[in-house]
This record gives C-alpha cells, structure tokens and sequence, in this order.
C-alpha cells in the first residue's frame, strides 16, 4: 500500500527565513508521481508541483524549490526568504501511473501548518 | 481557468439526517473524487468516479455513497449522518489520465457539522 509521511505537523518562522519542509513516501510502484499542494486559510487546495519517478532533476521556481531523492524515498519542499503569505498548510502526494481508464488517486500525507510571522 | 464549485461552505446537520454535498466542475474533467480532511490524517478518499454512472471505493467509503448522473456533477451522499462524520469535504476534478497523470483541481470544501 501506498503511504506518504509529513514528520512535521507544524513550523513556525520569522519571514525572510528558509523553511523545508520533509516528506517521505512508500510505494511497490516502479512508476509513480509525486505532488505538493498549498492549502491557504480559504480552504482551496492550490497545486504547486508535479513530478515522475523517473525525473530526479531538482526544481526551482521562485522562492520554491524541491529535492527528489528516489533513494532515500524524499521529494522535500523547500520556501527561500519566507513571507507572510506562505502561511499555510502544505500536503505532499503520491500517485501510481494509470495503466488502465479509471481515476488516478492520490495518497497525501497529514500535512505540515507553515506559520509565518512577521 | 478550472473552477470546481461545491454546493456550501458551511452545513450543519443532526444525527440521522441524509446529507447531500453537492460538487460541480466546468472543465469537462471525466474524473471526479471526494475526499474528507481531519487534523493530522491529511485529505482521505472517500470515492471517486471516472466516468458518468461509474463510481469507485476509495479508502473510506464506509456511511458514503456517490451519484454521478451528468459529467460535470459528482454528489456525496451521507445515508444517516453521524458525528464521526464531522469534517471538511472537498472535491476535485481531473482528465482521464491516459497514460500522463493530471493534477487534481479542488473545490473550496464544505465543513460539515453532525450534532
């Protein structure tokens, strides 16, 4: 079965401060893809990232980057110089490659409340 | 720009009530998914549906069922409502994968209150 781990339940920064934020996965697949949601104060979940097992190349944009280790099982998200409207709460998914016409599902993890003061 | 719409933000209901959670999306998306929030659980599957009249069990279907008579509509159902079923519900909305995942689009989610 499918599992993703967010170790961190919350992290409180000062803005202009790196956060990282860990998550760890467990998956039988060879194939597979891996996500990272925001869920601001709305409520909306709002898609940031997508990755494939086989693209271990990290990824910037912005403030946001991420770290995909397939051999540690680690797709960590990191925010550069934090601001007061990071604060939110972010979820890491994962989800196996459809081999057949059906919906995909993601798995999440219990998610990590980002607290950014000013 | 996707826009999946749930019917209410805010609901508060008694025990034993049938509970409709209406879900709407306008992007022609074939899947469609439910899925309740809890503190430290993260978002869990309640079910999903990839095509018009076809459903799927996701993790916890269990008090659930799901109708889905028009593509763009997905609604949940809560037979008899229960406090454990106290929770936020979202929706989201995908292509069929085909081979290449999608990204899901999530409503805003509905906070269901049982007393």
């Amino acid at each position: 079965a499918q599992k993703v781990t967010q170790a961190q339940t919350e992290i409180s920064v000062v803005e202009k401060e790196d956060v990282t934020l860990d998550c760890v996965y467990e998956t039988r697949d060879t194939t597979y893809y891996l996500f990272w949601y925001k869920q601001p104060p709305s409520g909306e979940l709002v898609f940031l990232i997508r990755r494939n097992s086989f693209d271990e190349q990290n990824e910037i944009s912005g403030r946001y980057s991420w770290n995909f280790q397939k051999s540690t099982s680690s797709f960590n998200f990191t925010i550069t110089a934090s601001q007061v409207v990071d604060s939110a709460v972010y979820f890491c998914a994962l989800s196996e490659t459809m081999i057949k016409a059906a919906g995909n599902k993601l798995t999440f993890g219990g998610g990590t409340r980002v607290l950014v003061k000013p | 720009d996707v826009k999946v719409t749930q019917s209410s933000r805010y609901l508060v209901k008694r025990t034993g009530e049938k509970v409709f959670l209406e879900c709407v999306q306008d992007m022609d998306h074939e899947n469609m998914f439910w899925y309740r929030q809890d503190p430290g659980l993260g978002l869990r599957l309640i079910y999903f549906s990839y095509d018009v009249k076809m459903k799927e069990k996701g993790d916890i279907p269990e008090g659930y069922s799901v109708s889905r008579e028009k593509k763009e509509r997905f609604s949940l159902i809560l037979e008899s409502a229960s406090t454990n079923q106290t929770s936020m519900y979202l929706c989201a909305s995908s292509l069929l994968a085909g081979g290449n995942y999608n990204e899901q689009f999530f409503g805003p989610g509905t906070r269901l209150t049982v007393l």
